[in-house]
């Protein structure tokens, strides 16, 4: 079964500082990831995604995102955090062997930026 | 271009009542998602269509959630009758391809069972 484990309920990082939110998965085969992002009172915003290809996929807004397949991991980065970057972030994933379409996701990580 | 459009935003209702979600996914999009997020928790997959057609409904709770599209263009979810469990956050999705496109979601419908 597809899962995704986002570890941190909360990561606080200051202004100006680079950011890391974690999420690593588990699928049967090799995955499609995607990491998306809600700001207060809307809806999900997608932000990248990985499909094939170099391992280091870039975003909206600043993001990127590193698959690293050993460690079946899809961390979220920024360089220089921003305080409107303060929204939770959900990490999914999608079998590419299944067949099966659904986005699995995780708990969700709050990215609190301090000014 | 419009967005993917969930109607209402906000429902409260008592347990035991009726409730009708509704989306509008972005035209042309076959494919649409209904997920839904229990405080806290993670956003679970409930359904997804295929223009008119149920392709996977295995995260559908009860019977007591049916889910359609009508001439494969907008969805409804309905809870029939609503249990306090219910409550939560419900998103729809869609997608113009299912293999490595993503999707585009609304902006949610926060459901209350008191």
């Amino acid at each position: 079964a597809q899962s995704v484990a986002q570890p941190e309920d909360q990561v606080n990082v200051a202004e100006g500082n680079p950011l890391t939110v974690k999420c690593t998965y588990s699928v049967s085969g090799n995955p499609y990831l995607f990491w998306y992002v809600q700001y207060p009172n809307r809806g999900l915003q997608f932000l990248l995604k990985y499909i094939t290809g170099d391992n280091l996929v870039k975003g909206s807004y600043g993001f990127e995102a590193e698959f690293n397949k050993s460690q079946t991991s899809f961390h979220l980065k920024k360089p220089s955090a921003l305080v409107s970057d303060s929204a939770l972030y959900f990490c999914a994933v999608r079998d590419r062997v299944t067949g099966f379409q659904k986005l699995v996701f995780g708990t969700g990580t709050r990215l609190l930026v301090s000014p | 271009e419009a967005g993917v459009t969930q109607f209402p935003s906000h429902s409260v209702i008592e347990k035991g009542q009726t409730v009708t979600l509704r989306c509008d996914p972005i035209s042309g999009h076959d494919n649409l998602y209904w997920y839904r997020r229990v405080m806290g928790k993670e956003i679970k997959f409930l359904l997804h269509f295929v223009k008119e057609s149920k392709q996977d409904e295995s995260g559908m709770p009860n019977n007591r959630f049916l889910a359609e599209r009508t001439g494969g263009t907008y969805s409804t979810l309905k809870v029939q009758p609503a249990e306090l469990e219910d409550s939560g956050v419900y998103f729809c999705a869609s997608s113009q391809e299912v293999v490595n496109t993503e999707a585009f979601f609304g902006q949610g419908t926060r459901l209350t069972v008191v």
